[in-house]
Parts: C-alpha cells; sequence; structure tokens
C-alpha cells in the first residue's frame, strides 16, 4: 500500500521569502511518480510539478522546484520569492507502477499563507 | 472550454435521498477518476476507470455508492440513501495514457455535496 505523509497543516511565510512543503511516502514500487498539486480557496485543483522516481534531477517549473530525496523517501515542494497568490492549500500526491500506474493517493495538505 | 466539467456544481439534499453527478472528462482522455473531499482534507480515492471498465473501487466505498462510464466517455456517480456523512466535495479528475509513468491528473471543479 501507498502512502503519503504531509506533517505541517499550516505553515506563514512572508512575502518575497522561499519556503519548504515537506512530503514523505511510502511505497514498495520500484518505479512510481510524485506529484504536486496547488488548491487555492476558489477549490480547483491545479498541478505544480512532477518527479518520476528514476529521474536523476529534481525537477523545477519556474518557482516551484522539488527537492527528491529517495533514500529518504521524500519529495519536498520549495517554493522561491512566495507571492500572495501562492497562499493555498498544497497537496503531494503519488501513484505506483504495481496497479498500472493507477491509483493516485494524496497526502493531507499544508495551508500555506503568504504574508506581506 | 475543453477542461473537465462536473455537473451539479452544488447540491443540497435531505438525508435519505439518491444523488447523482455526472463528469464529463478531457476527450481524449482515457482514465477517468473520482475523488472526494472533506474540509482541510486532501482527495480521498473513490474509484477509477479505464475506458468503460471500472479497474478499482475504494474499500471506503459503502454499497450506496455506484459509478458508471458507459461509453468510456460521461461518467455518473450515484450515491443512494444520502447520510450527513457523505457531505463533501466529489471531484471528477482524467488524463490520457501515453506513457505510463507520466500524466498529471487534470481535475474539474467539484460538486459539493450538502446533506441535510
Amino acid at each position: 500500500a501507498q502512502k503519503i505523509t504531509q506533517t505541517q497543516p499550516g505553515m506563514f511565510v512572508q512575502e518575497k521569502e522561499a519556503v519548504t512543503l515537506d512530503c514523505t511516502y511510502d511505497t514498495s514500487d520500484q518505479s512510481y511518480g510524485l506529484f504536486w498539486y496547488k488548491q487555492p480557496s476558489s477549490g480547483e485543483m491545479i498541478f505544480l510539478i512532477y518527479q518520476g522516481s528514476y529521474d536523476e534531477q529534481n525537477a523545477t517549473e519556474g518557482r516551484y522546484s522539488l527537492n527528491f530525496q529517495k533514500a529518504r523517501k521524500s519529495a519536498n515542494l520549495v517554493i522561491s520569492a512566495s507571492q500572495l497568490g501562492d497562499s493555498a492549500m498544497y497537496f503531494c500526491a503519488m501513484r505506483g507502477s504495481t496497479d498500472s500506474w493507477g491509483k493516485f493517493q494524496f497526502g493531507a495538505g499544508t495551508q500555506v499563507v503568504v504574508t506581506p | 472550454d475543453t477542461g473537465v466539467s462536473q455537473d451539479p456544481r452544488h447540491k443540497i439534499t435531505k438525508r435519505g435521498q439518491n444523488v447523482t453527478f455526472r463528469c464529463d472528462p478531457i476527450s481524449e482522455h482515457n482514465r477517468l477518476y473520482w475523488y472526494r473531499q472533506t474540509l482541510g482534507q486532501g482527495p480521498e480515492f473513490l474509484t477509477y476507470f479505464q475506458n468503460e471498465a471500472q479497474l478499482e473501487k475504494s474499500r471506503l466505498l459503502s454499497d450506496r455508492f455506484s459509478a458508471e462510464r458507459p461509453k468510456g466517455s460521461f461518467s455518473t456517480l450515484e450515491i443512494q440513501r444520502t447520510e450527513q456523512g457523505d457531505s463533501a466535495m466529489y471531484l471528477c479528475a482524467s488524463y490520457k495514457i501515453s506513457r505510463a509513468e507520466l500524466g498529471e491528473l487534470f481535475f474539474g471543479e467539484g460538486s459539493r455535496l450538502t446533506v441535510l
């Protein structure tokens, strides 16, 4: 069974500062994918970034980067130069190869509030 | 707009009534997922389809829940004899299998259910 753990229920960050959101996972799959989504108060789920388990380099997408430490089974999201519009819930998710890359498993989320 | 669409966006019903939600995925997407999300929590997997075949159903899903995707296009999620604990946001998501290990989920805006 796969499990995603996000231990930070909420975080405050000042505008223009960087913030790191923690995500650890547990899986017996050899191949898997890790995802981060953003959910603003409006409710839509917005895909941010993806990391494959065999990718040697950490994924980056604009101000988002994923700090992937495979041995520690962690996939932390780093948001650089925070903006007020980054205030949202952030979810870490994964899916594995065992069940034909079927089920996406989500963590409980971290609420980020960016302050001026 | 050719994204994932869900209908209705909001549904208020009395306990014991049946409700049905519809999801229209992005047209070329062959996988379709249903998730349930309660306030402050991450999306909880309910079920998913590949084309018209229902490949997995969560053990958490009681017999009152049923989902279909009859022609491999739109899907419906029906909840019979609703209970107050069914109050949640029901999210639909889809993606196209190309490279099996890649592909993020594209989410609809959700259908919010309130059971009185």
